[in-house]
């Protein structure tokens, strides 16, 4: 039982380019969500999915995009990349709404 | 939403001692988590505690949702302790954990 897993751990991305973070669950929960960790600062939601094709934002949407096809997977996608995107990324799940979360390893973005 | 509020921001303790980590929130909450990230940025899972009081080893946590804080106990410290605690909480939304700034935990030998 792998829990959560993100891939990649590392990326640096020059601005404007795309790319999307994966994150794949093995505990075949419904709920799936993003957040973004800041220096000095918790985690905040960026986007978060209660199950395959449904989707929604959270705090910090602007400049991400998601889609949920399967159960197991819930992509994040870069689509044009910029400096203030720079963070590091987690992925989420949990079982129920309110439900104990479970965190990936997460991926340290550089954006320059 | 809620606002959660950590305190203290840093603590540096000599390995064997006791610390109490205080976690405040502006509303009612119907579940609170407790996180440990170490070193390597990882975050463990340390409780998840809408009331009441668990133990865990040399950790324990309590939750009072009626007066909005939940206060986590670590005894006994280990230089492994050190790391930055979270608390996070879902208040309003039931998909949305709101997370504190952290407590940063530096345990020395």
């Amino acid at each position: 039982n792998a829990g959560v897993t993100q891939t990649p751990k590392f990326q640096v991305l020059k601005t404007g380019q795309s790319m999307t973070l994966q994150c794949a669950q093995d505990m075949n929960h419904e709920y799936m969500s993003w957040y973004r960790q800041d220096p000095g600062m918790g985690l905040r939601l960026i986007h978060y999915s209660v199950g395959a094709g449904i989707t929604d934002q959270g705090e910090v949407p602007n400049g991400y995009n998601v889609s949920r096809s399967t159960t197991e997977d819930f992509p994040l996608r870069l689509l044009s990349a910029a400096p203030s995107q720079t963070s590091v990324y987690f992925c989420a799940s949990t079982r129920a709404p309110e439900g104990e979360q479970f965190f990936g390893p997460g991926t340290r973005l550089t954006v320059l | 939403g809620i606002q959660v509020e950590q305190s203290p921001p840093d603590l540096i303790l000599q390995e064997g001692a006791n610390s109490t980590l205080r976690c405040n929130f502006s509303d009612s909450v119907n579940n609170l988590q407790w996180f440990h990230q170490n070193p390597w940025g990882q975050l463990i899972n340390l409780f998840y505690i809408p009331s009441g009081t668990k133990q865990n080893g040399r950790l324990s946590a309590t939750t009072v949702a009626t007066e909005r804080y939940s206060l986590l106990y670590i005894s006994s410290s280990q230089t492994t302790d050190s790391g930055v605690y979270f608390c996070a909480a879902y208040g309003g939304s039931n998909y949305k954990l709101t997370f504190g700034k952290g407590t940063l935990l530096t345990v020395n030998p």
